[in-house]
């Protein structure tokens, strides 16, 4: 089975940087998601990790150490349409496909 | 293309009734995955089908609900009969099948169905 934790909630003000903490364990690894889910939205890639260290897309990076369970998602300079749940997924390699197990996201407010 | 396509986008039934979800994958993608999300729950993953056939339905949440796959362009999930617990965003995802570690395969999702059952 799989056990994924990260925040419920995280507040931070425009322009500011910010960084969401996912800790996963699995019995087995084949890489980790990041989603983006606006209100009422359906959720959206952000980014994917399966090697360890950073990968940088624009405002966002994301960060995994497997040997420690962890990632993180870092968001820069903050704009006000950056308010939305974050949502951590792991594919576990011992299944027979492309199943994902998601954490409970993060929702996150950028304020003015 | 036009990616996942989910119908209704709302449905308002009252308990007891029958309501069934529909479900267009893109074109060329393998994998399809339905999920339920609840304040409460989260996104949950109720069953998924590989290449038309169910792999995985371990997340169904009881006999009430079943999903079907007839060819690579569509998918239904039922429930028969409704309770108001049900009521939740019903999403439809599609991907390719995993490949190497380097390729993302990333899961696409339809714009969801939101359920209300009275």
């Amino acid at each position: 089975g799989q056990n994924i934790d990260q925040p419920t909630e995280m507040t931070a003000t425009e322009g500011a940087i910010v960084q969401i903490n996912c800790t996963y364990q699995t019995s087995g690894f084949n890489g980790l998601f990041w989603y983006q889910q606006h209100a009422g939205e359906a959720p959206t890639f952000l980014s994917y990790n399966v090697l360890d260290g950073l990968e940088e897309k624009g405002r966002f990076s994301s960060f995994l150490s497997r040997s420690k369970g962890y990632s993180y998602l870092l968001l820069k300079e903050l704009q006000m349409k950056d308010s939305a749940s974050y949502l951590c997924a792991v594919r576990d390699s011992n299944n027979a496909g492309n199943m994902l197990t998601f954490g409970g996201g993060t929702r996150l407010m950028v304020k003015p | 293309d036009a990616g996942v396509i989910q119908s209704p986008r709302h449905e308002v039934t009252e308990m007891g009734q029958e309501v069934t979800l529909r479900c267009k994958p893109i074109s060329g993608h393998d994998y399809l995955f339905w999920y339920r999300q609840t304040m409460m729950r989260g996104l949950e993953l109720l069953i998924y089908f590989n290449n038309n056939v169910p792999i995985d339905d371990s997340g169904m949440p009881e006999d009430r609900f079943s999903a079907k796959m007839p060819n690579a362009s569509f998918s239904t999930l039922k429930i028969q009969p409704s309770e108001p617990r049900d009521s939740a965003v019903y999403f439809c995802a599609s991907s390719r099948t995993s490949g190497p570690l380097s390729s993302y395969n990333e899961q696409f999702f339809g714009p969801g169905t939101r359920l209300t059952v009275l």
